[in-house]
């Protein structure tokens, strides 16, 4: 079974829209992140979050809004899209109180905004 | 920024020659990781180094830290077409916190 699962693999949309992607993880993991990996491969942190603290990095649009219903999901809201949104966004997690654990990646999500 | 970055940004080799990458980065860590992602897919941890390890080893891989030159590498011995893929170096952020700043790959591409 997938350890980090996040859907939908592709996503399509026009600018302006708002659209969701959800992820999952059932590694028991307290902690999960969102990245971001642009077209040059740059792989950038967006969020990472447990139960107790939601660190935002301070370059990502407050269009951008993590919503986590429960330990095992984290899912990524984008309001407003724009052309520039445009990539490959992965979710993650690891075990919160081990110092640098590795990260589980989901398979990635490809926006595209048309 | 505590990005790294490794080197080269591409890398194509023989089956059954040796890859050797590097990742250099720009503040104290506690450790460095090193990852691979095949196309389309997530990242996949490969070997963790901590901040007072110079070398570790796993299968193939051979992982180095110099901390003086805030610097690590990563050698693939006897390479496989089927390590073709790219290699990522991830630093913590040296704090308490699990926050991990990727490189920007190098693209390794072993022909049969």
């Amino acid at each position: 079974d997938t350890a980090v699962s996040q859907t939908p693999k592709y996503l399509v949309t026009q600018m302006g829209n708002d659209k969701s992607i959800k992820c999952e993880q059932n590694l028991g993991h307290d902690t999960m992140y969102w990245y971001k990996q642009d077209s040059k491969k740059f792989l950038k942190i967006m969020f990472s979050y447990n139960n107790k603290e939601l660190i935002i990095n301070e370059t990502v649009p407050n269009r951008f809004s993590p919503k986590s219903p429960d330990k095992a999901h984290l899912n990524l809201h984008i309001n407003s899209l724009e052309l520039g949104d445009s990539a490959v966004y992965f979710c993650a997690s690891s075990q919160e109180g081990v110092l640098s654990s590795p990260l589980h990646f989901g398979n990635g999500t490809r926006l595209t905004v048309t | 920024s505590q990005q790294g970055e490794e080197d080269p940004q591409a890398l194509s080799i023989q089956e059954g020659e040796n890859a050797t990458m590097n990742c250099s980065y720009k503040t104290s860590i506690n450790n460095l990781q090193w990852y691979r992602q095949n196309s389309g897919r997530g990242l996949v941890h490969l070997i963790l180094i901590r901040s007072n390890e110079r070398e570790k080893h796993s299968g193939r891989l051979r992982v180095t830290l110099d901390t003086s030159k805030k610097s690590s590498s990563l050698l693939i011995t006897a390479s496989r077409a089927a390590d073709t893929a790219s290699y990522f170096c991830a630093t913590d952020y040296g704090g308490s916190g699990n926050q991990f700043y990727f490189g920007t790959g190098t693209s390794l591409t072993v022909i049969p």
